[in-house]
């Protein structure tokens, strides 16, 4: 986990209120991935980018949910008009394209009331 | 589509003893497989790799063997002790993606 940091860590919503998970990979990863993970279930990928650079969305839901990695600052994972659903941990990860090993933050938790 | 299964929710296993995880893969373009273990309320923290040129990768108390053949791999502990008991995610890779499978819980008994 050294490095890849992600805030909150705990994240209270109202339905129909948007939410957003921030997301700082380590220092020198140029690379970023979204999962979430929904109680009592593996990882699933949500999306990947590069900086300023979409790579892959297939697996974010085609409305509500939206992923950047600007220039400077950290990678955000917004979901709008949240819905009860949406409660899950969303852990980003990040990744050095010299190497093969993806290294996660400790997630938010995000709980939908 | 789950690509990667670990079939087993949960392994009991006593201290000292070897802790056996599995895992098997149904796509072929895997090229690279990890586990990761993962405390409650953290993140997945990476424990060992193998490339699929490799059968067999051991670091520690923690040997990975790799049967392409039978698209399946486990995950050695041995010998267990408390602090391994955790959840443990096998993910496979091909290119820049990875598959997880949905991870299992591993209990060392005193």
């Amino acid at each position: 986990n050294a490095g890849v940091m992600q805030n909150p860590r705990h994240l209270v919503r109202r339905r129909g209120q948007e939410a957003r998970l921030r997301c700082s990979p380590m220092k020198g990863h140029s690379h970023v991935y979204w999962y979430r993970q929904l109680p009592e279930e593996g990882l699933k990928f949500m999306v990947y980018l590069q900086k300023e650079n979409i790579i892959d969305e297939s697996g974010m839901p085609k409305e509500r949910f939206s992923a950047e990695f600007p220039k400077e600052g950290p990678s955000i994972l917004r979901i709008q008009q949240v819905v009860r659903g949406d409660s899950a941990a969303y852990f980003c990860a990040s990744y050095d394209r010299g190497g093969e090993t993806q290294y996660f933050g400790p997630g938010t938790r995000l709980l939908v009331l | 589509d789950q690509q990667v299964k670990q079939n087993s929710p949960s392994l009991s296993v006593q201290e000292g003893r070897i802790s056996i995880l599995n895992c098997d893969y149904t796509n072929s373009m895997f090229d690279y497989f990890l586990w990761y273990k993962k405390y409650p309320a953290e993140g997945p923290t990476f424990l060992i790799s193998i490339s699929s040129i490799k059968d067999k990768n051991e670091d520690g108390r923690f040997t990975v063997f790799l049967n392409k053949s039978a698209k399946h791999l486990s995950l050695h502990i041995v010998p267990s002790q408390p602090g391994d008991s955790a959840v443990y995610f096998c993910a496979a890779a091909y290119d820049y993606k990875l598959s997880f499978g949905a991870g299992t819980t591993v209990t060392v008994r005193a």
